[in-house]
């Protein structure tokens, strides 16, 4: 049975710090995905990683994808208000796409 | 483009009622999916559909039935709804199986 573990399930931090929330997880894949979801709403797709060595960034967010390791990390910089909300990983065991497993995800809140 | 729509948004049932909830979507994408979200829990997959006419069991499929007659909607259906069932319910499509995935606004359903 597949496993996705993030780690840390809360994060509270200062605007203009820097943090990395981890996604372990515990099958052979090759894509990654992260999401972020704000309280009460939907998900809302944040990055794509599809092989080995993988990274994407997008303003103060930035995604990676280690197969070998079994781990995608995603780095905040000068962390903003705006970024809190909780963000989630999902793993593709089958590399098809349909089968997506989600991690518990990480509720970031930054305080101003 | 209204992107994913669900149907209902708020629902109250009583043990042993049934139902159904309505997904659509206006992007021609191939791929549908049932998640259900727990609090304070990562999405999990009831049932998934890879084209008009196919569907398939996701992680958690037992006391839900779909069918996707249409390309554009995919149905879930409750036939003896259970407190168990209590759950917040979100709709996605995507393209390919290696894309994205689009979510919709979700749905709040309570079992008493």
């Amino acid at each position: 049975e597949l496993k996705v573990e993030q780690n840390p399930l809360f994060l509270s931090m200062q605007e203009g710090k820097n943090y990395t929330i981890y996604c372990n997880y515990s099958t052979t894949s090759d894509r990654l995905y992260w999401y972020r979801q704000d309280p009460g709403k939907s998900l809302e797709s944040l990055f794509v990683l599809l092989s080995n060595g993988a990274v994407k960034q997008e303003g103060r967010l930035m995604a990676s994808l280690d197969t070998k390791a079994r781990l995608s990390t995603l780095h905040i910089t000068a962390a903003v208000h705006d970024l809190s909300a909780t963000y989630f990983c999902a793993v593709d065991p089958n590399n098809a796409g349909n089968m997506l497993t989600f991690g518990g995800g990480t509720r970031l809140m930054v305080k101003p | 483009n209204a992107g994913v729509t669900q149907t209902p948004k708020f629902r109250v049932l009583k043990t042993g009622q049934s139902m159904t909830l309505l997904c659509a979507q206006d992007m021609n994408h191939e791929y549908m999916y049932w998640y259900r979200q727990d609090p304070g829990m990562g999405l999990r997959l009831i049932h998934y559909s890879v084209g008009e006419g196919t569907t398939a069991k996701g992680e958690v499929p037992d006391g839900y039935n779909v069918s996707r007659l249409k390309k554009q909607n995919f149905l879930l259906g409750l036939e003896s709804a259970a407190p168990s069932q209590t759950s917040v319910y979100f709709c996605a499509s995507s393209l390919t199986g290696t894309v994205e995935q689009y979510f919709g606004p979700g749905t709040r359903l309570t079992v008493t």
